[in-house]
This record gives structure tokens, C-alpha cells and sequence, in this order.
């Protein structure tokens, strides 16, 4: 039971380039999330899926896409990256009911040049 | 969105020591939830408060959240080098979680 996974746990892009941060859980949870954090700052909702098939703007959504590939996966795609976009890009996962916990993954550590 | 306040945004106290955070909306919220995220690390689930006027304890750690449901606060009592992190809240029943601001702790030994 691995809980929530992320790859890559590093990545340096150049100005412009593309990339997808992938996002898998195994606990069987509908809802998934991403956010951002960036240094010394708390976490802000990029976007999320309440359920299979679902996606919604979270808070700061612009320069962002994502994919709800099925239930178990999540992920997060930056198609011009802006130095902007630098941060710490961390997944999450919650099974039914509202106030159910978040499962957080490690992060991912994203420099944009 | 639910905008969540918390105060103090830093502190930095010495070990032993006693200090209280908290966390403010003007909303009304059906629960509320503390994390703690240590550096380098995700944050981590410590407590869910249902109630309004509920006191929750976790060892040093005393939550509480207010009668009218828009206010918490932690309280910790004889702070350790290990409660240093980053504490957030966010709000229950709703699928779209958004944070508090944050609270950054660094207890020096």
C-alpha cells in the first residue's frame, strides 16, 4: 500500500518547455488534488477532481491542465512553462465524505529557468 | 472558496515554551481540520473538529473549535524542536479544499 505517488520527485525545465507531473493513489479515494507551495508560502489548489471523469478550477488554475486518466490517476500538465511556475507541486487524494482526510504525496520539485 | 486566516504567520520561540495559533473565516464551516507539514515532507492530518465549542486533545496539543463554527485554534503546550513545521487548516464538507495561510513554527532547542 504505497498511498499516494508522484513522479518525478525533481525537474528543471528551460522557459517554454512542456511537461505532465503524474499523480497515482491506491486507496481507492474519488477526490484527487494539486497545489502549489511555493517557499515559506502555504498551499494554493491549482485544480481538482471530485470523482472519475471530473475536473474543476481550483485558485490559481492559469498555465495549468489536467487529466483525471482514471480512477487511480491524476495528472498535472504545464504546456509553456514561465519561470513563475517554479514551486513545490504536491498531490493529494480523499476517499467519501467530507471530512475525510487528505493524503498528501512527497512533492514534486519543479525549477523553471 | 472559503478564505481561512491564520495567525501568527511566524514564530519562533524557545523550547519549553507555550504558544497558541489560530485559525479565522467568516464563514461557517461543518468541520474544520488541522495538518502539520514538516520540510520536505507533505502535510499530515492531526485532527478534525466537528463540533462547535469541541476541545480536541493530542498529547501536548489542545484544538479548539469556536461556537459559531468559523474559528479554531491549536494550542501547544511545552513546544519541542520536534513540533517545528508548517501548521494549515482547512474546512471540512466541501470537495474543494482550499487552505488557511499557514502557520510557520521553529522551536529552538
Amino acid at each position: 500500500n504505497a498511498g499516494v505517488t508522484q513522479t518525478p520527485k525533481f525537474q528543471v525545465l528551460k522557459t517554454g518547455q512542456s511537461m505532465t507531473l503524474q499523480c497515482a493513489q491506491d486507496m481507492n479515494h474519488n477526490s484527487m488534488y494539486w497545489y502549489r507551495q511555493d517557499p515559506g508560502m502555504g498551499l494554493r489548489l491549482i485544480y481538482y477532481s471530485a470523482s472519475e471523469g471530473t475536473t474543476d478550477k481550483g485558485e490559481v488554475p492559469n498555465g495549468y491542465n489536467v487529466s483525471r486518466l482514471n480512477k487511480r490517476e491524476f495528472s498535472l500538465r504545464l504546456e509553456s512553462a514561465a519561470p513563475s511556475q517554479t514551486s513545490v507541486y504536491f498531490c493529494a487524494s480523499r476517499g467519501q465524505g467530507g471530512a475525510n482526510e487528505q493524503f498528501f504525496g512527497p512533492g514534486t520539485r519543479l525549477t523553471v529557468l | 472558496t472559503q478564505l481561512l486566516e491564520q495567525s501568527p504567520q511566524f514564530l519562533s520561540i524557545q523550547e519549553g515554551e507555550n504558544l497558541t495559533v489560530y485559525c479565522n473565516s467568516s464563514s461557517v464551516f461543518s468541520s474544520l481540520q488541522w495538518y502539520r507539514q514538516e520540510p520536505g515532507e507533505g502535510p499530515v492530518l492531526l485532527v478534525t473538529v466537528v463540533t462547535g465549542g469541541e476541545v480536541k486533545k493530542l498529547k501536548r496539543l489542545t484544538f479548539q473549535f469556536g461556537d459559531a463554527r468559523k474559528d479554531s485554534s491549536l494550542h501547544i503546550t511545552a513546544a519541542q524542536p520536534g513540533d517545528t513545521g508548517l501548521y494549515l487548516c482547512a474546512p471540512g464538507g466541501y470537495q474543494k479544499v482550499t487552505f488557511g495561510t499557514g502557520t510557520k513554527l521553529q522551536v529552538i532547542p
